[in-house]
């Protein structure tokens, strides 16, 4: 069936660094990749997405690239902060009405001061 | 805060119990999705509703019922409770039908079976 294979699964960086999370899906289908990050006793928040008619797409210190041929996408925080500290997870999912929306295992992120 | 509610907060029952989790989605959004995290499973999409109507289907299990009623909120229902449907149970909306729409996450609903 659809996966979606996320790395690492946690990841310890100092702060001002840089932090990289990849994800690989298998549905060919798949046409929308969304990144959520979850706090410590809250819900996930999206926080970039990335279609796939798009190869990168930038939000402040965020960015998101998609290799579709590869079926890879990445998310890539730069300048790491300790907010950052979090749960990060990745998805895959299509624009149609009847689609399922697959998410990575997720990655636990901590910022060292 | 997401706009999205959930009730109650906790949940702490028996195996072989039934309980029913509710849903508010944010004010407009027509579409309600409901997921399941545990430590060893991650984040597992169940089922999503569009305005009333069962719009897909995860790894929801036969155990396991959703409806959207006409005022848009949702509500899970869990029979038949095993120890291993221990976990937090999210719900989330959009304003649209399809996958492509972000979802607004609530605070979930953590579920203990002892």
């Amino acid at each position: 069936g659809e996966n979606v294979e996320q790395h690492p699964s946690t990841l310890s960086v100092q702060e001002g660094d840089s932090a990289v999370i990849k994800c690989t899906y298998s549905d060919s289908a798949s046409n929308y990749f969304p990144w959520y990050k979850q706090e410590l006793g809250k819900g996930p928040q999206l926080i970039i997405d990335i279609r796939s008619n798009v190869g990168e797409k930038k939000d402040q210190r965020i960015a998101v690239t998609l290799n579709k041929t590869a079926k890879h996408f990445s998310l890539h925080i730069t300048e790491t902060q300790p907010e950052d500290s979090a749960v990060y997870f990745c998805a895959a999912t299509s624009y149609s009405s009847a689609s399922k929306i697959i998410f990575g295992s997720g990655t636990r992120l901590s910022i060292r001061p | 805060d997401s706009g999205v509610t959930q009730t109650p907060k906790h949940l702490i029952t028996a195996t072989g119990q039934r309980v029913t989790l509710r849903c508010s989605p944010r004010s407009g959004d027509l579409s309600v999705y409901w997921y399941q995290q545990s430590l060893d499973q991650g984040l597992q999409f169940l089922i999503q509703y569009y305005n009333g109507e069962e719009r897909a289907k995860g790894n929801i299990l036969e155990r396991f019922s959703a409806q959207q009623f006409p005022d848009l909120h949702s509500e899970l229902n869990l029979s038949s409770l095993e120890l291993g449907d221990s976990a937090l149970y999210f719900c989330a909306s959009s304003s649209g039908e399809g996958g492509g729409y972000e979802q607004y996450f609530g605070p979930g609903t953590r579920l203990t079976v002892t």
